[in-house]
């Protein structure tokens, strides 16, 4: 199946600082790639679509200041944390699809990145 | 937007037993999947089934769209079982959204 590749797992970081996570696409093109966040014990919650070469689409309550998505290739979306804060700390997955977005399209998840804020 | 339900919230599974998760959809939907989340948070695609019924090895699931429901089936099963199960839709007029329901956590004990 598709590989996903999500980087940093784990990063712990100091209130007021930014973090970057990174999600590739290893062995496909990903025109769109989908953003969750997952509380401890909670489903996942979807945060975002990013598409690429374009401006992410924000689900409702989600700060876009806050979240910067960028998608500037068809393997590569990266999603920054700004001024992060202890409210923050998550569990953040990226997911992408290797179909195009058609009806049937499978979506592969990477392996996420815990995020601890002090 | 559409809803899902999972059922039951947690089980608990000596192993060798057998147990039946149920996901509920509220809206007519183009794409199921069952995912499994283990203990260290990777999603691993167990299936995808928007219909008809699907069988890899100890599990299989079944999906009746026209009763907007999904079943999974685990057999005999094993300590690796344990994790979260989660059944993901999308919506026939969502373009590219999976929206997932609770989940369920299964413990499978020795």
């Amino acid at each position: 199946g598709a590989v996903v590749s999500q980087h940093p797992s784990r990063v712990i970081c100091k209130s007021g600082t930014s973090v970057k996570i990174e999600c590739r696409s290893l062995d496909f093109q990903a025109t769109t790639m989908f953003w969750y966040r997952q509380f401890p014990k909670q489903s996942l919650m979807l945060m975002a679509t990013s598409n690429e070469g374009s401006k992410a689409t924000y689900e409702q309550g989600v700060e876009k200041d806050k979240f910067l998505i960028n998608h500037a290739s068809l393997t590569l979306s990266t999603l920054t944390v700004t001024s992060a804060h202890p409210e923050d700390s998550s569990f953040y997955i990226c997911s992408a699809g290797n179909g195009g977005l058609a009806p049937n399209e499978k979506l592969f998840f990477g392996s996420g990145t815990q995020l601890s804020v002090l | 937007g559409i809803q899902v339900e999972q059922s039951p919230p947690d089980l608990i599974l000596q192993e060798g037993a057998n147990s039946t998760l149920r996901c509920n959809f509220s809206d007519s939907v183009n794409n199921l999947q069952w995912f499994h989340q283990n203990p260290w948070g990777q999603l691993i695609n167990l299936f995808y089934i928007p219909s008809g019924t699907k069988q890899n090895g100890r599990l299989s699931a079944t999906t009746v769209a026209t009763e907007r429901y999904s079943l999974l089936y685990i057999s005999s099963s094993q300590t690796t079982d344990s994790g979260v199960y989660f059944c993901a839709v999308r919506a026939t007029d969502s373009w590219g959204k999976l929206q997932f329901g609770a989940g369920t956590q299964v413990v499978v004990t020795p």
